[in-house]
């Protein structure tokens, strides 16, 4: 079984700074992916990035952006010009490609303040 | 939004009192999962589906049975439900079960055992 770490239970950010979200990861598999997903008070799971192990491009979706290090098997995400939006609650995931199966971290939760 | 509904979307029962959780999807995807979200523990798999009929179990899946068979729906039945089943209930569809076919999860089924 995947092991997925999220060490800051929580955390805040004044509103146009930027935040980092830490999550390592345990697991002997050479092909997988990483996810972030955000989950805001209304509950829904956002997907908000993915990465692919093979590829050594970190992935940007706009204001998100991650620091993917493999061999430390650390996949951080960076929230730029935080916005009052961005509170929710963020979940680092693990998908080995070989498995049909997602393994969540415990999320951190992420207070965006004015 | 992936086509994803489940329902109800909040219930109270007795401990003991069966239980039926209802996911339907109009993506026509393979993969249909069952996970559940409690603090401190991110979302935990509890069974999913790779196809009609054919399902396999997930990291909790104790007190749990799924069945699955049309495409487009699947069942989560707690059979005699217990306190610790107090939680929330995430459906989550694919169309791949791979990472390259990121999950797509519904809004989440409130349960309360009393």
């Amino acid at each position: 079984a995947q092991t997925v770490t999220q060490s800051q239970p929580e955390m805040s950010v004044q509103e146009a700074e930027t935040v980092t979200l830490s999550c390592t990861y345990d697991t002997s598999e050479n092909n997988y992916y990483l996810f972030w997903y955000k989950q805001p008070p209304s509950r829904q799971m956002i997907l908000v990035i993915r990465q692919e192990a093979y590829k050594q491009q970190n992935a940007t979706e706009n204001r998100f952006s991650v620091n993917f290090q493999k061999a430390a098997k650390s996949f951080s995400l960076k929230i730029s010009d935080s916005q009052l939006g961005d509170t929710a609650m963020y979940f680092c995931a693990f998908m080995a490609s070989n498995d049909y199966k997602l393994s969540f971290g415990a999320g951190t939760t992420v207070t965006v303040r004015a | 939004d992936a086509g994803i509904t489940q329902s109800p979307r909040h219930k109270v029962t007795e401990t003991g009192t069966p239980v039926t959780l209802r996911c339907h999807q109009t993506e026509n995807h393979r993969y249909m999962y069952w996970y559940r979200q409690d603090p401190g523990h991110g979302l935990r798999l509890i069974h999913y589906s790779y196809g009609v009929k054919d399902t396999d179990k997930g990291e909790v899946s104790d007190g749990y049975s799924v069945s699955r068979s049309k495409t487009e729906d699947f069942l989560l039945t707690l059979e005699s439900a217990t306190s610790s089943q107090t939680s929330v209930y995430f459906c989550a569809i694919s169309e791949s079960g791979q990472g390259n076919s990121p999950l797509h999860f519904g809004n989440g089924t409130r349960l309360t055992v009393t």
